[in-house]
């Protein structure tokens, strides 16, 4: 079935340093894809999307590329800020929602 | 902003008590989800709903039933609480204009003793 594998946390950076979380995803169709944050507290707010092959999604300095040779769609920031400290999750839409485990990122100052 | 606010925010109770959480939304979205959401889990699905009277289950659906009279209301019962269904319930709506594209309300802490 669908599924969608992300990389496994924590992870800690520090300030103005470049964030990469893998995220790869198998799916018998053509799913949409999605990286939601969550804030301690909160419920999860979608970040950004990309809804067919070779898209781009793009939020707050954040970017995921929908690459269906390999099925990534790895979320990048060039510089992380601590107010970027959350857990990301990585979801597809294929008729149902299927989310990754999430991955905690610090940044610390 | 989706519209959605979830009641209440934190509950405890004891094992053996039925239990109701609330979802409400105010902008006539058809589908309507549940989620809990569990260390090392992410979000597993436990019911949706497609419509008024119209529901079905999702992965984690034992022990859980759901109902939705009117549009805007998505109830969540818990018949007789378990401890291991203390855990942090989600509801979600999905956006038909946007392909897929699911939003969250701000959760319920359940604590089941």
């Amino acid at each position: 079935g669908d599924s969608v594998t992300q990389m496994e946390g924590p992870v800690t950076l520090s300030e103005e340093a470049f964030l990469t979380i893998n995220c790869t995803y198998t799916a018998t169709g053509y799913p949409s894809l999605f990286w939601y944050v969550q804030y301690p507290g909160e419920g999860l707010q979608l970040l950004l999307k990309a809804t067919k092959a070779d898209d781009k999604g793009s939020n707050k300095g954040f970017e995921a590329t929908y690459r269906k040779e390999t099925t990534s769609f790895h979320l990048e920031k060039g510089s992380v800020q601590v107010s970027d400290s959350a857990v990301y999750f990585c979801a597809l839409a294929s008729g149902q929602f299927y989310f990754g485990t999430g991955t905690s990122l610090t940044v610390i100052p | 902003d989706a519209g959605i606010t979830q009641s209440p925010r934190h509950k405890v109770t004891e094992t053996g008590t039925p239990v109701t959480l609330r979802c409400h939304q105010t902008e006539n979205h058809r589908y309507m989800y549940w989620y809990r959401q569990d260390p090392g889990h992410g979000l597993r699905l436990i019911h949706y709903s497609y419509g008024v009277k119209d529901t079905d289950k999702g992965e984690v659906s034992d022990g859980y039933s759901v109902s939705r009279s009117k549009t805007e209301d998505f109830l969540l019962t818990l018949e007789s609480a378990t401890s291991s269904q203390t855990s942090v319930y989600f509801c979600a709506i999905r956006d038909g204009t946007s392909r897929e594209t699911q939003y969250f309300g701000p959760g319920t802490r359940l604590l089941v003793l």
